[in-house]
């Protein structure tokens, strides 16, 4: 079974660009999250999707945006970057909706914001 | 919101010693508890969970943990650590129904031979 894939796996953007990472859950698993993870925060959590429903979001501003397509796929987009957003941006998904945590992570993109 | 904390944040080690990475968890209310690894330019991978009935849990690679909740705590051990166990771990906490895991700060082992 194929894991979590996460594209791009790196990028470099400026400030003030936007950037769209998507990620393909493993197959049958319909819970999809997003974590950012920096030197400084550590891993911090952006927002969790359930068939397509939002059902928590981080403590991010509104420039972090996230959706979910019917097949289960995500993206997330992030707008105006600023230099702070450099970070290793994870997906995982989950086989189960009971919100147990239990997660299967991807191996990440890596944005760097010049 | 859970807060975790992971008590030491660098763990050097000798090969086929004992490890014991300590975590330590804020909420007394029902919770899952994970251990995660992550080797450099990867992503987590689960390395054990606790989630309900005995509360010592164990990995495939000789890895045990064991929640103890009246102190809140999951620390991980491991009797014998290999050179291939050096890499960084996390604890994590999920609230029943919350959707989303609290990681710790990391543990960074590093065994030397």
């Amino acid at each position: 079974k194929a894991g979590v894939t996460q594209t791009p796996r790196y990028l470099i953007k400026t400030r003030g660009q936007q950037v769209t990472l998507s990620c393909s859950p493993i197959s049958g698993h319909r819970s999809v999250s997003w974590y950012q993870q920096t030197p400084g925060q550590g891993l911090q959590f952006l927002f969790e999707y359930f068939s397509e429903t939002q059902r928590n979001k981080g403590n991010f501003p509104g420039r972090f945006s996230g959706r979910q397509f019917s097949n289960s796929r995500s993206e997330m987009n992030v707008s105006t970057l600023e230099l702070g957003d450099s970070a290793l941006y994870l997906c995982a998904s989950s086989p189960t909706d009971s919100g147990t945590g239990e997660l299967f992570f991807g191996e990440g993109s890596r944005l760097t914001v010049l | 919101a859970q807060s975790v904390t992971q008590l030491d944040s660098q763990v050097p080690v000798f090969e086929e010693a004992p490890v014991e990475l300590r975590c330590n968890y804020s909420s007394s209310v029902s919770v899952y508890l994970f251990w995660y690894v992550q080797y450099p330019n990867q992503g987590l991978q689960l390395l054990l969970k606790y989630l309900s009935g005995s509360t010592l849990v164990e990995s495939i690679n000789g890895f045990e943990a064991e929640f103890n909740k009246s102190q809140t705590s999951f620390h991980l051990r491991k009797p014998s650590v290999h050179i291939s166990d050096t890499a960084e771990y996390f604890c994590a906490v999920s609230d029943q129904d919350d959707y989303k895991l609290s990681f710790g700060a990391g543990t960074t082992v590093t065994v030397r031979a």
